[in-house]
């Protein structure tokens, strides 16, 4: 297991379809979080999880956005009904229950663009 | 509310000087801090971080950072830089969570050969 795995890499899709990515985390760590990066910003919280367990998503930037991890490992993220201010990078971490200690270890993320 | 500032966005500079980059946060109570990296086309790794002891701390490629309670800072220096050290670098922190890191906006490094 070398490291956090997204899917696509890229996607484009046309305004008002629906898209869905997937991140496949450290096999070991528990903890898998969402973030979002826009041009010219850091990283924004979306949404994380504790095994299968959703525990935080009221970050989630509006009712379109949903993420699942059903078995406890892979996640994914959907966006519906996508506008062009979703384009952005979306990242998926993973870490250990202590994150503050050993920190992230991110993903390469997924670009969308949604013309 | 919570917030890490990085005021300077674009950072110049030429092979062997000395770096250092802004970081300072806002929020009262505990935290810990980080620098990530980010290499053009790869992802975000962890540079180096501070959680608590030593308010000096050194990270992988040379670089270390220091923890100044007082003002509210936590910034990344490296004695002499390389060009490949060409990259963006994003200071973060945990504040009142312990899951979601508030990020700054990052700084763009660039190195002159």
């Amino acid at each position: 297991d070398t490291g956090v795995s997204q899917d696509p890499r890229h996607k484009i899709t046309k305004r008002g379809q629906n898209v869905t990515f997937r991140c496949d985390p450290i096999s070991e760590h528990n903890r898998l979080y969402w973030y979002r990066q826009t041009l010219g910003q850091g990283p924004e919280f979306l949404t994380y999880f504790q095994n299968e367990a959703q525990l935080e998503k009221s970050r989630l930037l509006s009712d379109r956005f949903s993420a699942e991890r059903p078995k406890g490992s892979f996640s994914t993220l959907e966006i519906q009904r996508t506008e062009q201010g979703d384009s952005a990078m979306y990242l998926c971490a993973s870490s250990l229950p202590l994150p503050s200690e050993f920190g992230y270890t991110f993903g390469s993320g997924t670009r969308l663009t949604v013309v | 509310a919570q917030s890490v500032s990085q005021h300077n966005h674009h950072v110049i500079l030429s092979e062997a000087a000395s770096l250092e980059l802004g970081c300072n946060y806002s929020y009262g109570g505990t935290v810990n801090l980080f620098w990530y990296v980010q290499y053009p086309g790869q992802h975000l790794q962890l540079l180096l971080k501070y959680f608590s002891g030593d308010p000096l701390v050194k990270g992988i490629k040379g670089f270390e950072a220091e923890f100044i309670k007082s003002k509210f800072s936590f910034n990344l220096r490296k004695p002499s830089v390389q060009w490949s050290d060409t990259a963006e670098y994003f200071c973060a922190g945990y504040m009142d969570s312990n899951y979601q890191l508030i990020w700054g906006a990052g700084t763009k490094l660039i190195i002159k050969p």
